[in-house]
């Protein structure tokens, strides 16, 4: 089957740093996504990455091992706003995506 | 601004009758969308995809004769949950993939259905 998994939950204080870690197993990749979803709304896109490596955008990273099945979303500064659940997808060889559930971020004062 | 049209919103049905979701592109055209539909903490679940002037494509496990979908021009696809049930209860988001671009994909804001 396929599957992603990655933690439910994480709390974090603001202005310091958090890493959300997903690992994937798929048929076939071409690409995987982060995306940042408030309760009751629909995600809005973060980041994509498709090649092994780091890709930097302003207060937020997305790495990527294809080898391990494994990447992870790393937030900088924290910010109150950041108070949300943070998807992690990957599109498979049919270019469908396939979702993880989820984590919740828990950012304190 | 935001490029998809989703509406309503938030829907309060009773049991038994249908409630109808509209999902609009507003300065593009798409042949393909998708639907999707997220239970309380779980993720995102493939629920089919539309293709414009064709039968849907339904996930297994998704009644098409429950959920109709119709994708009847390049901007507009609509869900139609027929005989509601409240385990229908759901949020229910549409997405069309954006065109020349492998990576994003533009959502609706998505529908709260309750159905009661």
């Amino acid at each position: 089957g396929q599957n992603i998994d990655q933690p439910t939950e994480m709390t974090a204080t603001e202005g310091a740093i958090v890493q959300i870690n997903c690992t994937y197993q798929t048929s076939g990749f071409n690409g995987l996504f982060w995306y940042q979803q408030h309760a009751g709304e629909a995600p809005t896109f973060l980041s994509y990455n498709v090649l092994d490596g780091l890709e930097e955008k302003g207060r937020f990273s997305s790495f990527l091992s294809r080898s391990k099945g494994y990447s992870y979303l790393l937030l900088k500064e924290l910010q109150m706003k950041d108070s949300a659940s943070y998807l992690c997808a990957v599109k498979n060889s049919n270019y469908q995506l396939i979702w993880g559930a989820g984590t919740k971020l828990i950012i304190k004062p | 601004g935001a490029v998809v049209s989703q509406h309503p919103s938030r829907v309060i049905c009773k049991s038994g009758t249908s409630v109808k979701i509209e999902c609009r592109s507003l300065d593009f055209q798409a042949t393909t969308m998708f639907w999707y539909r997220q239970f309380p903490k779980q993720s995102l679940m493939l629920m089919a995809t539309s293709n414009e002037g064709s039968k849907a494509t339904y996930e297994q496990g998704v009644e098409k004769d429950k959920f109709l979908i119709n994708h009847a021009s390049l901007t507009l696809s609509t869900l139609t949950v027929t005989s509601a049930h409240p385990e229908d209860s759901s949020f229910y988001i549409c997405s069309f993939p954006r065109e020349g671009s492998v990576t994003e994909a533009f959502f609706g804001q998505g529908t709260r259905l309750t159905v009661v």
